[in-house]
């Protein structure tokens, strides 16, 4: 069964600063990987995805993400963080033959931005 | 604005009583779904539906009735609940493409 790790529940960046948010997913197959954002009050928002071919992906308001097969893993970065950055990620793990529609989504880290 | 509108945003009901969650979506999207997301849980898919059919029911209590009458609308209906099912139900919907456009959720409190 697909399972995705976030293994951190808070994160705290200095407006500026990079970031790195970790996932780590199991499943058996090629697994095609997304990154949510929530903000408060909101629903997800779908940041990048990554499908096959270069495993590092960009996606909206600057993010990018890179996939490595050999970690399991598919973290998410960002050179420079934005104090509108602050929210809740969610890393998810999907299937192509159920047309996605059976995501599997990782607990969230809660991104907080300290001036 | 994602479309997809959700209402009521909050909704407080006692174990009695009978209530409904609805969602629209303005994007033309063939399939439907309700998720659950309760504090430091991952989110749970609950339905999901395509083209009005119900392809998915995630071993969802029967206290919990889904209805879609057409692939633009989406309900959600409540009936005799318990307090652990307080969450914030949102609602999203897709073109199949792992793309999920969401709803900014309803916030069920249940007393």
């Amino acid at each position: 069964a697909q399972s995705v790790t976030q293994p951190d529940i808070h994160i705290t960046v200095s407006e500026g600063a990079s970031l790195e948010l970790r996932c780590n997913y199991s499943y058996g197959a090629t697994p095609y990987l997304f990154w949510y954002v929530q903000s408060p009050g909101q629903g997800l928002q779908l940041l990048l995805k990554y499908f096959s071919g270069d495993t590092l992906v960009q996606g909206i308001k600057g993010f990018e993400a890179e996939f490595k097969r050999s970690q399991s893993s598919f973290n998410l970065r960002k050179p420079s963080v934005h104090w509108s950055d602050a929210a809740e990620y969610f890393c998810a793990v999907g299937e192509r033959n159920t047309g996605f529609q059976k995501l599997v989504f990782g607990t969230g880290t809660r991104l907080l931005v300290s001036p | 604005e994602t479309g997809v509108t959700q209402t009521p945003r909050h909704l407080v009901m006692g174990m009695t009583n009978k209530k409904s969650l609805k969602c629209e979506q303005h994007l033309g999207h063939n399939a439907m779904y309700w998720y659950k997301q309760s504090a430091k849980k991952p989110l749970e898919l609950m339905f999901v539906y395509n083209f009005k059919e119900q392809t998915e029911n995630n071993s969802v209590p029967s206290r919990f009735s889904p209805e879609c009458p057409n692939s633009s609308h989406l309900f959600l209906h409540l009936h005799t609940l318990q307090p652990e099912d307080s969450a914030l139900y949102l609602c999203a919907s897709s073109y199949n493409t792992g793309e999920l456009f969401f709803g900014e959720g309803s916030r069920l409190t249940v007393l």
